[in-house]
């Protein structure tokens, strides 16, 4: 069954700190993968897509490492801001048919 | 600028009855997809379609339909409401391919 796990589930941290949030996947076959910001009460916004070929891409103050031989993802927060408070859902893309599979996400809370 | 709207944002409907979401985008994009989002589930998918007079069943189809006329437009009809539906709907559009995915706002809807 194609499932998309993250941990942590939720996540604290303090303004101004680096985060680490993972992504493990078991979809075959695989197309791309994909981090999303969600807003409370908002539609999630893509960050990042990577293929088989990427391991890592930056988006600002994100940056998403792919390891397609493990089937790992994951997204580093760098420098924290208030504004980082959102649900992060890591995707995956299965095969040719453009269907994204999404994980629960992380919840993310940074305190000043 | 293009953009995906939903509408309505809210409501309130009794079990048993008819409710039409709209979902609009102006991309010109020919996949669209219907998603809901309940507390620990990712977004599951309902129906999506690739094109005009394309629709498809997602995973959690069963008590909706969705017609699409014209490239705009998908949307998403729940044929005899239920409690079990009550949840906050997504609409997404997407080029062909590893592109990037566009969501809406959501419609929040409680059947009572």
């Amino acid at each position: 069954k194609n499932q998309v796990e993250q941990s942590p589930q939720s996540l604290i941290i303090l303004e101004g700190k680096n985060c680490t949030l993972q992504c493990n996947y078991t979809v075959s076959p695989f197309s791309n993968l994909r981090w999303y910001k969600q807003d409370t009460g908002r539609g999630p916004v893509s960050l990042t897509i990577m293929t088989f070929s990427e391991n890592t891409k930056s988006n600002g103050r994100y940056t998403a490492t792919l390891d397609a031989d493990t089937k790992q993802s994951s997204l580093h927060i760098t420098a924290s801001q208030l504004s980082d408070s959102a649900s992060y859902i890591c995707v995956v893309s299965a095969g040719n048919t453009d269907k994204l599979i999404f994980g629960t996400g992380t919840r993310l809370q940074v305190f000043p | 600028d293009a953009e995906i709207t939903q509408s309505p944002r809210h409501k309130i409907t009794e079990t048993g009855r008819q409710v039409t979401l709209a979902c609009h985008q102006t991309w010109n994009h020919n996949n669209m997809f219907w998603y809901r989002q309940d507390l620990g589930h990712g977004l599951r998918l309902i129906h999506y379609s690739y094109g005009v007079q394309d629709t498809n069943k997602g995973e959690v189809s069963d008590g909706y339909s969705v017609s699409r006329s014209n490239t705009e437009d998908l949307p998403l009809t729940l044929e005899s409401a239920a409690s079990s539906q009550t949840s906050v709907y997504f609409c997404a559009s997407s080029e062909q391919g590893v592109t990037e995915a566009f969501f809406g706002q959501g419609t929040r809807l409680t059947v009572v």
